[in-house]
């Protein structure tokens, strides 16, 4: 079993719409979570940062983390095309160095 | 000015060629990092680096070294090209492990 699992998509939605992208992970010491974008060509930036279980905001970002199930989630409301990139999911156990997975590609239709 | 820049941004090059790929960051981190990304395969991380005397392999390091002449700087060399390494390398820096900026980006290809 891959550490961490993400679908690669594509996943087209309506702008407007509510995106969820999700990842499964294996291993229980994962307890830094985070979300990155990456716009084609560039390097991916941070979208979210957290640590252990919960949720966490930012404007029409939203962070969830499921410990139990070693499950994340992150939820963008009111989708723009802008937000058209592909997600990538990370996660650490100490806060040193982080996995990747693989990228979910995104597209926001106008 | 960009925190972290990479050059060159673009490279061809032929098998077996010694090549380095160069970062430079003005964020005033500690730690940086070497990654690949490849379709399908995401990004793995090559050497990574706390401070200027410390230097760790990643999850695929074998063809690849490094080294880091100051603290804003972290070069990836690889001894003897070949085509397999063709892929995108980022360069990243960090304060704490999560929390990671990247550079642009290198094309290599080796053919």
């Amino acid at each position: 079993q891959k550490e961490v699992e993400q679908d690669p998509g594509p996943l087209s939605v309506p702008e407007g719409a509510i995106v969820s992208l999700n990842c499964t992970y294996s291993n229980s010491a994962f307890q830094y979570f985070m979300w990155y974008r990456q716009y084609s060509r560039k390097g991916p930036e941070l979208l979210m940062y957290t640590y252990s279980s919960g949720n966490k905001e930012d404007g029409r970002f939203t962070a969830q983390v499921d410990k139990s199930s070693k499950y994340i989630s992150l939820f963008i409301r009111d989708s723009q095309p802008s937000d058209s990139a592909t997600y990538l999911c990370a996660m650490s156990a100490l806060d040193d160095k982080i996995i990747f997975g693989k990228g979910t590609r995104l597209h926001i239709l106008p | 000015d960009a925190d972290v820049t990479q050059t060159p941004r673009n490279r061809i090059t032929k098998t077996g060629k010694r090549i380095m790929l160069e970062c430079s960051q003005t964020k005033g981190h500690d730690r940086m990092y070497w990654y690949r990304q490849d379709p399908g395969l995401g990004l793995r991380l090559i050497y990574y680096s706390f401070d200027v005397k410390d230097i760790n392999k990643g999850e695929i390091s074998d063809g690849y070294s490094v080294s880091r002449q100051a603290q804003a700087k972290f070069s990836l060399s690889l001894e003897s090209a070949i085509p397999n390494q063709t892929a995108l390398y980022f360069c990243a820096t960090s304060v704490r492990g999560g929390e990671q900026y990247f550079g642009p980006g290198t094309r290599l290809t080796v053919t």
